[in-house]
């Protein structure tokens, strides 16, 4: 089955700590995209990468971090910088072009203990 | 900076009714997206439009983009309850040969008896 896992489904973060979100997919996308959503807002872009080994900064950038050492896999880091973390995190992918419609994972939900 | 703006945030109807949904946005684009959501899951892709005049159909939902109003709707026909979700619509937007998605907050619909 082609499809993005993302793992794991709920994520419990102590403070100061940093925390990784899992992201994979086989559909063999080369973009791929980070999402925030809170409560009763829109989805904010916090990291994308349309290509191995390089990936620019969304709008909502500060306190988290990427890699993309993979094409399948692009992990999200909550650092403790980010210090209102809680929140719905979305993994997309997407062909590159103007007619890559984004397919969405099924989320990781983190928590402030 | 581009805005895109939906309403009406919250709708409840009944079933058997019809309703539109408006999606407007503030920049250039000719390419927008609908997203269905479920409470607590992910984004499921409903609809793409590529060009000014689009509309595309299924089932009881229809999508139409005019791209001189920056307007996208999505219509609604003889609700049923199965219809409620979230709904998003995402503008795409080339920045800088970059290619990314600004959402709207959504439209929760609620579809009674």
């Amino acid at each position: 089955d082609g499809g993005i896992t993302q793992s794991p489904k709920y994520l419990f973060r102590k403070e100061g700590q940093n925390v990784t979100l899992s992201c994979e997919q086989n559909l063999n996308h080369d973009a791929m995209y980070w999402y925030r959503q809170d409560p009763g807002q829109g989805l904010r872009l916090i990291y994308y990468s349309q290509i191995v080994n390089d990936f620019q900064k969304g709008d909502i950038a500060e306190g988290y971090s990427v890699s993309r050492e993979k094409k399948e896999s692009f992990p999200l880091t909550v650092t403790s910088a980010q210090k209102n973390p809680t929140a719905f995190y979305l993994c997309a992918s997407s062909v590159v072009g103007p007619w890559g419609t984004q397919y969405f994972g099924p989320g990781t939900r983190l928590l402030v203990l | 900076e581009l805005k895109v703006e939906q309403n009406p945030l919250f709708l409840s109807m009944q079933e058997g009714k019809n309703y539109t949904i408006y999606c407007n946005y503030s920049t250039t684009s000719d390419r927008l997206y609908w997203y269905r959501q479920d409470p607590g899951k992910s984004l499921e892709s409903l609809f793409v439009l590529l060009s000014n005049g689009a509309v595309k159909q299924e089932g009881r939902l229809m999508a139409s983009l005019d791209t001189k109003a920056r307007l996208s709707t999505l219509h609604i026909t003889a609700a049923v309850h199965d219809l409620s979700a979230t709904y998003f619509c995402a503008v795409d937007i080339d920045q800088g040969g970059s290619e990314k998605l600004v959402f709207g907050k959504g439209t929760k619909l609620t579809v009674n008896p």
